[in-house]
Order: C-alpha cells, then structure tokens, then sequence
C-alpha cells in the first residue's frame, strides 16, 4: 500500500531563515509525487510536482528514491509563505489519485 | 471559467439526516473525486469517477452514495448522517491522468456538522 508521511505537524521558522518541509514515502513502483499548498482562506493548489523539476516562489523538492523522500525547500522564507503544505503521490496504476500526507502547518514569523 | 464550484459551504445536521454536497466543474474534465479532511489526519479520498456514468470507490467510502450522470456534475450524498462524517469536503477534478502533466483542481470546500 502507498503511504506518504509528514512528520512535522507544525513548522515555525523566521522569515528570511531557510525552511526545509519533510515528505517520506512508501511505494514499491514508481511514483509521482506533488506538493499542494493551502493559503489561509483559499483552495488547495498544486505548488510543484517532480517530474518538473521547477521553482515555484522559491520552493524546490528533489526525489529521492534512495531515501524515498521528497523534501520541499526555501533558502529564505517570507511571511506569505505561511500555509498548510500537504505532499501527495500518484502511482503508475491508478495515476489520477492521490494519497495525501497529513500535512504540515508552515508559519513564518516577522 | 468558475472552475470546481461546491455547494453547501456550511451545514449543520442532525444525526440521521440526509443530505446531499453539490460539486460542478466547467472545464470538462473527466476526472472527478471527493476528499474529506479531517484535523490532523490530511485528505482521505471517498470516491472518485473517470468519466459519466462511471464511479468507484476511494478510501472512505461507507456512508456515503455518488453519482456522475453528467461530465460537469458529481454529487455526494449522505443518507445518514453521523458524528463521525463530520468533516470538510473537496471536490476535486482533473482532465486527464496525474503523471502527465494534468493537474487536479479542487473547489473551495464544504464544512459539515453533525450534532
């Protein structure tokens, strides 16, 4: 069975400080594997995904397969980055669901 | 494009009521899935469907009814409501499959009580 893991529940860093938000994973195929970000009073939207190999506001993750992990990472956090950041993954068979990780709650402070 | 618009946002029931969570999308997806988020607990998939006329189950799928008779539309009823259904619920679609570069949109939520 897939499973993503995020072990940090709530992430406080300052603002300008780098933030690095965890993601592990357990499959035993090939996974595609996202990050979604919440902002406070707005809907779930895709931030990046792997197969990418993006930058979006700053934010990079690399697949680890080694690891089986897939960290999201900022060199310097700003206050707008404050959100509920989920990690979700989509295997080879059945690739239009996602299983979600619970999340973590990334707030950066002034 | 209004993209995926749910309604009720909020709602309150009484345990053993029915009700039923609108979700529209006007983007012609194929691709269209309910999620319920628990605190802590991230999204947990209820059902899903690929095309009209076709539904399957998710994750957590006992106590709850979809159907897809149209592309645009995917209801989800609940026809007994308990405590434990008491939740937020997104309703999400997507064009295609997930690993080809589609992406999945989800609508704004709807919060449910059960009291």
């Amino acid at each position: 069975a897939q499973r993503v893991t995020q072990p940090e529940k709530l992430l406080s860093v300052f603002k300008g400080a780098p933030v690095e938000l965890k993601c592990n994973y357990s499959y035993s195929g090939s996974p595609e594997l996202f990050w979604y970000v919440q902002y406070s009073r707005q809907r779930l939207q895709l931030l990046l995904r792997h197969i990418s190999r993006e930058s979006i506001k700053g934010f990079t993750a690399d697949l680890n397969k080694g690891e089986t992990s897939f960290h999201l990472k900022k060199p310097f956090a700003q206050e707008e980055d404050s959100a509920m950041y989920y990690c979700a993954l989509t295997s080879g068979g059945s690739n239009y669901k996602l299983t979600f990780g619970k999340g973590t709650l990334l707030t950066v402070n002034p | 494009n209004a993209g995926v618009t749910q309604t009720p946002k909020f709602r309150i029931l009484k345990i053993g009521q029915s009700m039923t969570l609108q979700c529209a999308q006007d983007m012609n997806h194929n691709y269209m899935y309910w999620y319920r988020q628990d605190p802590g607990m991230g999204l947990k998939l209820i059902y899903y469907s690929v095309g009209a006329g076709i539904t399957d189950k998710g994750e957590v799928p006992n106590g709850y009814n979809v159907s897809r008779s149209t592309t645009e539309d995917f209801p989800l009823r609940l026809e007994l409501a308990a405590p434990s259904q008491t939740s937020v619920y997104f309703c999400a679609s997507s064009s295609g499959q997930l690993e080809i570069r589609n992406t999945i949109y989800f609508g704004e939520g709807s919060w449910l009580t059960v009291v």
